[in-house]
């Protein structure tokens, strides 16, 4: 069964801190997202990793950072958190097959910044 | 303009009927349309994707794609209140081929008994 998790389902930060939130998959993917999900907006890419070390923005990346330094594991920064990045975090992984292959998605984190 | 586009809702259906979603896109080069439904607080899964022009069927869903006119589709027949839930489309960007998809905001279905 394939699966896909977050380090925490809820988070709750000051601003200014540095924020980690991670990602594992089991599925030995090539590829993994990063996205955000706001009410009326959709989800958003932030970072996407198609390799180990290999990264590429989204199209929201400013205020955030990625690390991959495992295949499996797929990390999201925030260097300094902000009010507006209170939202809900959403980590995804994808096999490199066709154009059908699908993205699996973690449980979620929702992260509240103060 | 968004890239992808869908009816906010809510879309109330009763239940045993068929709803149907809607969704525009404006990459012209897209190839691949995928559905995906999430339940309030979850997060999303895939129902089914499509990529040739016409209709593709799996159970009660239907997805019907026409290319020349940007439009994909979502039919659910006989709706259960199981299927109360916010149905995204997304939609593959023609510019790389890693699988990056472009998502719209979602329609939220409310099935009533």
């Amino acid at each position: 069964d394939v699966k896909v998790t977050q380090s925490s389902r809820y988070l709750v930060k000051r601003t200014g801190e540095k924020v980690f939130l991670e990602c594992v998959q089991d599925m030995d993917h090539e590829n993994m997202f990063w996205y955000r999900q706001d009410p009326g907006l959709g989800l958003r890419l932030i970072y996407f990793s198609y390799d180990v070390k290999m990264k590429e923005k989204g199209d929201i990346p400013e205020g955030y950072s990625v690390s991959r330094e495992k295949k499996e594991r797929f990390s999201l920064i925030l260097e300094s958190a902000s009010t507006n990045q209170t939202s809900m975090y959403l980590c995804a992984s994808r096999d490199t097959g066709g154009d059908d292959s699908e993205q699996y998605f973690g449980p979620g984190t929702r992260l509240t910044v103060t | 303009q968004k890239e992808v586009e869908q009816n906010s809702g809510p879309l109330s259906v009763p239940e045993g009927a068929i709803a149907s979603l809607n969704c525009t896109y404006s990459d012209r080069g897209s190839q691949s349309f995928f559905w995906y439904r999430q339940y309030s607080g979850k997060s999303p899964e895939l129902i089914m994707f499509i990529y040739s022009n016409g209709d593709k069927e799996d159970g009660r869903f239907t997805a019907q794609l026409n290319k020349a006119s940007q439009y994909v589709s979502l039919l659910i027949r006989d709706s259960q209140p199981s299927d109360s839930a916010t149905y995204l489309c997304a939609v593959s960007r023609t510019t790389d081929s890693w699988g990056k998809l472009q998502f719209g905001a979602g329609t939220q279905v409310v099935v009533t008994p």
